[in-house]
């Protein structure tokens, strides 16, 4: 599975656009991208994930670069409880997944 | 309430000393897998298991063992413990028809 890079952390306003980048250069064409984050201590959350096409869902937005070697995760209307450290992987769906280390955002009041 | 669970939440024991953490989940999914979180090293995989009696290594296996008798358990397993092992652990599930992993709250370990 690729190796994915993000930064280590990022603040944003309460009610701004989160917009959490995430490189993946040796992406191969049958992985996905894949979103969680993680609040606290507690047991990584799913978020959304895509392959080559932007996607949407009630929690954010993911868009994916053309050349797949890149994308954002959007977070549209950041609140206090958005604060997490958020994890970009790369993966086939075979079973093994590489968190990496993530990026830890803080939302600010 | 589709959960994964975990027990210990928390354990504290003595190096060399025989553990089990048990994981069990009531979705039917087919795919578990093990996580160790340590500061500063993020996730990392343990194993994983594609269904029953189906096991197979990740990224750091060493000093772990696993099974999977079952569907709905898939127990880590510490033969003898060493301080290095001293972590948080998460149990994740995931059906294959799916591409969601639903994580269990974490047993953290420390191992003196």
């Amino acid at each position: 599975d690729a190796k994915t890079t993000q930064p280590t952390s990022m603040d944003c306003a309460e009610g701004r656009a989160a917009n959490l980048p995430c490189n993946h250069s040796t992406i191969s064409g049958n992985e996905y991208v894949y979103w969680y984050r993680q609040i606290h201590s507690q047991g990584p959350q799913y978020i959304i994930h895509g392959l080559k096409n932007n996607e949407t869902n009630e929690m954010a937005s993911l868009i994916i670069t053309e050349d797949r070697k890149s994308s954002t995760l959007i977070l549209p209307h950041a609140t206090l409880r958005d604060t997490a450290v958020y994890y970009c992987i790369a993966s086939s769906g075979t079973y093994k997944y590489i968190f990496g280390t993530g990026t830890r955002l803080k939302v600010l009041a | 309430e589709a959960q994964v669970t975990q027990n210990p939440r928390y354990l504290i024991t003595v190096t060399g000393k025989k553990l089990t953490v048990t994981c069990s989940q009531n979705m039917n999914h087919e795919y578990m897998s093990w996580y160790r979180q340590d500061p500063g090293l993020g996730l990392r995989q343990i194993y994983y298991s594609m269904n029953v009696e189906v096991t197979d290594k990740g990224d750091v296996p060493e000093g772990y063992k696993v099974s999977r008798k079952e569907k709905r358990n898939f127990p880590l397993i510490l033969e003898s413990p060493s301080p290095n092992q001293t972590s948080l652990y998460f149990c994740a599930s995931r059906g294959l028809s799916t591409d969601t992993q639903y994580f269990g709250p974490g047993t953290r370990l420390t191992v003196l």
